[in-house]
């Protein structure tokens, strides 16, 4: 059960947008539709902004968006607003029952 | 509204063991996935154990896989998790939460933090 691999850091402009990505071994995501994606400000609860690669959480706004190719996942934060800035963690099942997170990227708003 | 509060954490000597709890309130306990998940001061999160409502399909992560147990009682709304053989290496915020959505943990409790420590 490796750790999916995001970039550290990310960072875009006030109203930019900013796009994460996830990539996994060959039998993490490959054959999975499972992908999530959470949010987390220091100090907080994970919340959770994306499911199912694309579909978002009742609440969460539409500048919210992902995608998934191959065995690499995508979060798009669109129109970056300044209550963005924050840590991001994909996850996605993973075979014998498991589930697997990324290892974060911190996003930070200029 | 849906409530997750962990409690049980605390600090504990390597080679020691603790159980956590996890009251559920707000929503039908018996219809969920739920699942563990830890973060160390710092870093980022890991997936520990996940467990069916029927209380027999589990996993765990190799890390803590033979050292850490979940259970469930479903008729006290109450998510267990007993942890054994503890290292500086589980030293963490434990939180639980609930696959509400396929593959989607939608409510997250507040954690409980656990130290491993002499």
């Amino acid at each position: 059960q490796s750790a999916l691999t995001q970039p550290p850091s990310a960072s875009g402009s006030l109203g930019q947008s900013v796009t994460i990505s996830c990539t996994a071994t060959s039998s993490d995501l490959g054959g999975y539709n499972y992908v999530s994606w959470y949010q987390q400000h220091p100090g907080k609860a994970p919340k959770l902004m994306i499911y199912e690669v694309t579909k978002r959480p009742s609440g969460v706004p539409d500048r919210f968006s992902g995608s998934k190719s191959g065995n690499t996942a995508s979060l798009t934060v669109s129109g970056l607003q300044a209550e963005d800035e924050a840590d991001y963690y994909c996850s996605s099942n993973a075979d014998s029952n498991t589930f697997v997170f990324g290892t974060g990227t911190k996003v930070t708003v200029l | 509204e849906v409530q997750l509060v962990e409690s049980g954490g605390g600090l504990i000597q390597p080679g020691g063991s603790l159980r956590l709890s996890c009251a559920a309130s707000g929503f039908t306990f018996n219809n969920y996935w739920m699942h563990w998940v830890r973060q160390a001061p710092g870093k980022g999160l890991v997936w520990v154990s996940r467990l069916h409502p029927d209380g027999m399909n589990i996993g765990y992560a190799d890390s803590v896989k033979g050292r850490f147990t979940i259970s469930r009682d479903n008729a006290k709304n109450t998510l267990f998790l007993q942890m054994n053989s503890l290292t500086a290496e589980d030293t963490a915020v434990y939180y639980c939460a609930r696959e509400d959505l396929p593959g989607g943990l939608s409510n997250w409790g507040q954690g409980a933090l656990v130290t491993v420590s002499s």
